[in-house]
C-alpha cells in the first residue's frame, strides 16, 4: 500500500528555518516525481516545489532561494528545507506523488502544519 | 505563470442534480490538467488526470473534458458525499499552478 507521512512542522519564529520530511512506503521514491503543496488556513492549494525522477528541481517564486527539495533514497524520504521563514509561509504542507508522466497527484500525505509567528 | 480561473466560486445544488465546474487557463496547457476534490480536514483526492481520465476508484459520475485553455469537470448526479471544494491544477509549464477552487454546497 502506498503511504506518505509528513513530519517536521511546528512553530517557528520569523526568519527561522525548518526541515519537513515525508516518509514514503509502498513504492520506489526515486522513480516518481514528488511534490510539496501547501495550504494556508482557510485558503486554496499552492504548489511549492517538485523533484523529478532524474533529480531535477523546481520551485514556486515565493520559495526560490529560501527552500531546497531533496530526497534520501536509502531512507525513502522526501525533504523540504525552508529558510528565512515569513508569516505568509504559515500553512499545512502536503507531500504528493505524481501519476507517472501525467498531470495529477494520485497520493497525498495528511500534511504537517508550519506556523511562523513570534 | 499560467493563471487558472475557476468558476463559479460557489455552486449551490441539490442531491441528484448535475454539476458543471469550469477551469480556464490564461494560456494553453494542452491536456496537462488535473481535478481534485477536497473535504474539510482531509487531503485533496485526485479525480481526473490529463483532463479526461478518471483516477483509480473514482465513480463514473465524475467526468472531465477540454484541452488547451478551457476545461470542465462534470458530476452527473450529485451524491451527498460530493459536496466539497474542487480544484484544477496544471502541469503544462512551470510553475505548476492550481485554480482558486469551486465550492459545491447543498442548496
Amino acid at each position: 500500500e502506498v503511504q506518505l507521512v509528513e513530519s517536521g512542522g511546528g512553530l517557528v519564529q520569523p526568519g527561522g528555518s525548518l526541515r519537513l520530511s515525508c516518509a514514503a512506503s509502498g513504492f520506489t521514491l526515486s522513480s516518481y516525481t514528488m511534490t510539496w503543496v501547501r495550504q494556508a488556513p482557510g485558503k486554496g492549494l499552492d504548489w511549492v516545489s517538485t523533484i523529478g525522477p532524474g533529480g531535477d528541481t523546481h520551485y514556486a517564486d515565493p520559495m526560490k532561494g529560501r527552500s531546497t527539495i531533496s530526497r534520501d533514497i536509502s531512507k525513502t524520504t522526501l525533504y523540504l528545507e525552508m529558510n528565512s521563514l515569513r508569516a505568509e509561509d504559515t500553512a499545512l504542507y502536503y507531500c504528493a506523488k505524481s501519476v507517472p508522466g501525467r498531470a495529477g497527484f494520485d497520493q497525498w500525505g495528511q500534511g504537517t502544519l508550519v506556523t511562523v509567528s513570534s | 505563470e499560467i493563471v487558472l480561473t475557476q468558476s463559479p466560486a460557489t455552486l449551490s445544488l441539490s442531491p441528484g442534480e448535475r454539476a458543471t465546474l469550469s477551469c480556464r487557463a490564461r494560456q494553453s496547457v494542452s491536456s496537462s490538467l488535473a481535478w481534485y476534490q477536497q473535504k474539510p480536514g482531509q487531503a485533496p483526492r485526485l479525480l481526473i488526470y490529463d483532463a479526461s481520465n478518471r483516477a483509480t476508484g473514482i465513480p463514473a459520475r465524475f467526468s472531465g473534458s477540454g484541452s488547451g485553455t478551457d476545461f470542465t469537470l462534470s458530476i452527473s448526479s450529485l451524491e451527498p458525499e460530493d459536496f466539497a471544494v474542487y480544484y484544477c491544477q496544471q502541469r503544462g509549464s512551470w510553475p505548476w499552478t492550481f485554480g482558486q477552487g469551486t465550492k459545491v454546497e447543498i442548496k
